[in-house]
């Protein structure tokens, strides 16, 4: 069975920075891009990045370019994303999730972990 | 940026009733090749993540009911509930992965009248 774990949310001050890891069990996770993507409280989903099998390729959303950094360790079965200067407009929970190899669905989702970007 | 807008959103049906969900893009998600809409729907229930319900638009996702439908093609797409259940109270959104950022709709969220 697939399962996905996100971590490392928590209370960061604006400006400062964060790293959530998400571990992945339950299938072959090299054959999967891996993504995340946020839900503000109550609003809606907003895609924010995107890593290929080997984590060559990389892709986010404008707003998250130059502070966000999407990873993955294969050999440990998991994704990461570091988040450096965030901003309060970005307390969310944060959902990695897999992407189903047929052009950019996402089949699988974990709980989600929530950042809470305050002072 | 590709922008998905879903129409109305929120909507009240009646048990066994169908429930319509429209989701229009700002461009076409019509790949000539492979002749596919780069198009998902999703439905989320309170404290959960979202459920993929439907894939190249009009695609079922393995274990998900028959009363779920997904149509359309270009920029104008649709989801239906042929005969609303009490457990489909939920946010359902569209989303687009023709292109990069990949984009969502608001959301609709669908309630028993």
């Amino acid at each position: 069975e697939v399962h996905l774990v996100e971590s490392g949310g928590g209370l960061v001050q604006p400006g400062g920075s964060l790293r959530l890891s998400c571990a992945a069990s339950g299938f072959t996770f090299t054959d999967y891009w891996m993504g995340w993507v946020r839900q503000p409280p109550g609003k809606g989903l907003e895609w924010v990045a995107l890593i290929s099998k080997d984590g060559s390729e990389k892709y986010y959303v404008d707003s998250v370019k130059g502070r966000f950094t999407v990873s993955r360790d294969n050999a440990q079965n998991s994704l990461f994303l570091q988040m450096n200067s965030l901003r309060v407009e970005e307390t969310a929970v944060y959902f990695c999730a897999r992407d189903e190899d047929r052009g950019g669905d996402y089949g699988y989702w974990g709980q989600g972990t929530l950042v809470t970007v305050s002072s | 940026d590709i922008v998905m807008t879903q129409s109305p959103d929120s909507l009240a049906v009646s048990l066994g009733e169908r429930a319509t969900i429209n989701c229009k893009s700002s461009q076409s998600v019509l790949y000539s090749s492979p002749n596919k809409n780069f198009l998902a729907w999703y439905q989320q229930k309170p404290g959960q993540p979202p459920k993929l319900l439907i894939y190249w638009a009009s695609i079922r996702e393995s274990g998900v009911p028959d009363r779920f439908s997904g149509g359309g093609s270009g920029t104008d797409f649709t989801l239906t509930i042929s005969s609303l259940q009490a457990e489909d109270v939920a946010v359902y959104y569209c989303q687009q992965y023709y292109s990069f950022p990949r984009t969502f709709g608001q959301g609709t969220k669908l309630e028993i009248k």
